[in-house]
């Protein structure tokens, strides 16, 4: 079966630092597409950023990369420079070779402070 | 560039009352569509999904069904609400690019449902 973990319910950061945000999965399918979605208190998913497992890079999508680790299984979330805007949740999710349901993690609490 | 919306925003309903939720995507033809819901503090559950006119699959048997009228609109409905109904709904959107696992999906603005 496919999961993801996020064992972070909570992280704290001050303006300006960078942050990383854990994410672990695991899948028996060989190719697999990991993202991660941003979702403030309005509610609405905001999509940020995509690793295929066949990427040979990680990805990188101006203040957002995915620190991707095919070996240890993690897919980690590296926020650079933080702004205050950046609080929200923060998603982890997977998509399997069927290619249909994400599969979420639980997500974690970012809250950026000034 | 391709907008999805929901609506209504918000809604409050008896239990036992029907519902229905509707979806559209503007700007892309042939879009897959998806259903979520989320429980408060959750990661999302798929309900439903869709490849097509009147193409429904389910993926989570409960107290709801989905309907695919027109190609860009989605609808999520129930015949009679139950307390465990409520929650946040989002519907979403996809395009095939091709190559498994690859399809980024994207996300409405949802819709919070209370059921009293």
């Amino acid at each position: 079966a496919q999961k993801i973990t996020q064992t972070q319910p909570g992280m704290f950061v001050q303006e300006k630092e960078a942050v990383t945000l854990d994410c672990t999965y695991d899948t028996s399918d060989p190719s697999y597409g990991l993202f991660w979605y941003k979702q403030p208190s309005s509610g609405e998913m905001i999509f940020l950023i995509y690793q295929g497992s066949y990427d040979q890079q990680n990805a990188t999508e101006g203040r957002y990369s995915l620190n991707f680790q095919k070996a240890r299984k993690s897919a980690n979330l590296v926020i650079s420079a933080s702004q205050l805007g950046d609080s929200a949740m923060y998603f982890c999710a997977m998509l399997g070779q069927a290619g249909t349901a994400l599969i979420f993690g639980k997500g974690t609490t970012l809250s950026v402070s000034s | 560039s391709q907008t999805i919306h929901q609506w209504p925003a918000t809604l409050v309903q008896p239990v036992g009352s029907p519902l229905s939720l509707e979806c559209t995507v503007e700007g892309t033809s042939n879009p897959n569509l998806y259903w979520y819901r989320q429980a408060a503090g959750r990661g999302l559950q798929l309900l439903f999904y869709s490849v097509g006119i009147g193409q429904i699959s389910s993926e989570v048997p409960q107290n709801l069904s989905a309907s695919r009228p027109q190609d860009r609109q989605f609808i999520l409905s129930s015949k009679k609400l139950l307390l465990s109904d409520s929650g946040f709904y989002l519907c979403a959107w996809s395009v095939i690019r091709g190559g498994t696992g690859t399809d980024t999906q994207y996300f409405g603005p949802g819709t919070r449902l209370t059921v009293l």
